[in-house]
């Protein structure tokens, strides 16, 4: 199962901040915060991850909470190419047998 | 340009036989897996594998098979015990536990 909760949909104006809001109130402490995107029919492209400081590169920044049970990935300037299935998924570091479990992500709409 | 390469992109076969996926990576990467994606749903693992000659099953591995004979391949045979075998399939890779996942663009399966 999932151990993240996402909303299903949101729309962003081009040009505007996209905030997308993920829930993960069961991590646990060696558990890292990935994000994905998924535009129609190819395969996943990352974005960026973080432990608890709040990280940014070239495409987004990744605010997470102190508590680490919620996490927000900001576009900045959100242009019409951002227009994909975002997934926020958690991942345990450094144990053996585990693998990335996807949800079913939000699909960002973003409009001129 | 290093990556990960699905094909073919596109798969037809009739029910009841076997079909396998190809995966090939150049990225020297130890961790492959193997997620299947269906219309409007998340990712789901299949199976994974983090070195050579070693795989473990993933959330849906029935019906499903694979082999990891050599670093950069891992094939996956989806056979005739898979009850319903048309959809997205996707093969990605990492570095390690704490890497973030490398997508292939997909291989859609369809079985009639």
């Amino acid at each position: 199962d999932a151990k993240t909760t996402q909303p299903t949909s949101m729309d962003c104006a081009e040009g505007r901040a996209a905030n997308l809001p993920c829930n993960h109130s069961t991590i646990s402490g060696n558990e890292y915060v990935y994000w994905y995107r998924q535009i129609h029919s190819q395969g996943p492209q990352y974005i960026i991850h973080g432990l608890k400081n709040n990280e940014t590169n070239e495409m987004a920044s990744l605010i997470i909470t102190e508590d680490r049970k919620s996490s927000t990935l900001i576009l900045p300037h959100a242009t019409l190419r951002d227009t994909a299935v975002y997934y926020c998924i958690v991942r345990v570091a450094n144990q053996a047998g585990t693998a990335l479990i996807f949800g079913k992500g939000t699909t960002l709409s973003v409009s001129s | 340009d290093g990556g990960i390469t699905q094909s073919p992109k596109y798969l037809f076969r009739k029910e009841g036989q076997n079909v396998t996926l190809s995966c090939e990576q150049n990225l020297n990467h130890d961790a492959m897996y193997w997620y299947r994606q269906d219309p409007g749903q998340g990712l789901r693992l299949i199976y994974y594998s983090q070195i050579v000659n070693d795989f473990q099953k993933g959330d849906i591995a029935e019906g499903y098979s694979v082999s990891r004979e050599k670093k950069e391949s891992f094939p996956l045979t989806v056979t005739s015990a898979q009850k319903n075998p048309t959809a997205f399939y996707l093969c990605a890779s990492s570095q390690s536990y704490n890497s973030p996942l490398h997508f292939g663009n997909g291989t859609r399966l369809t079985v009639t």
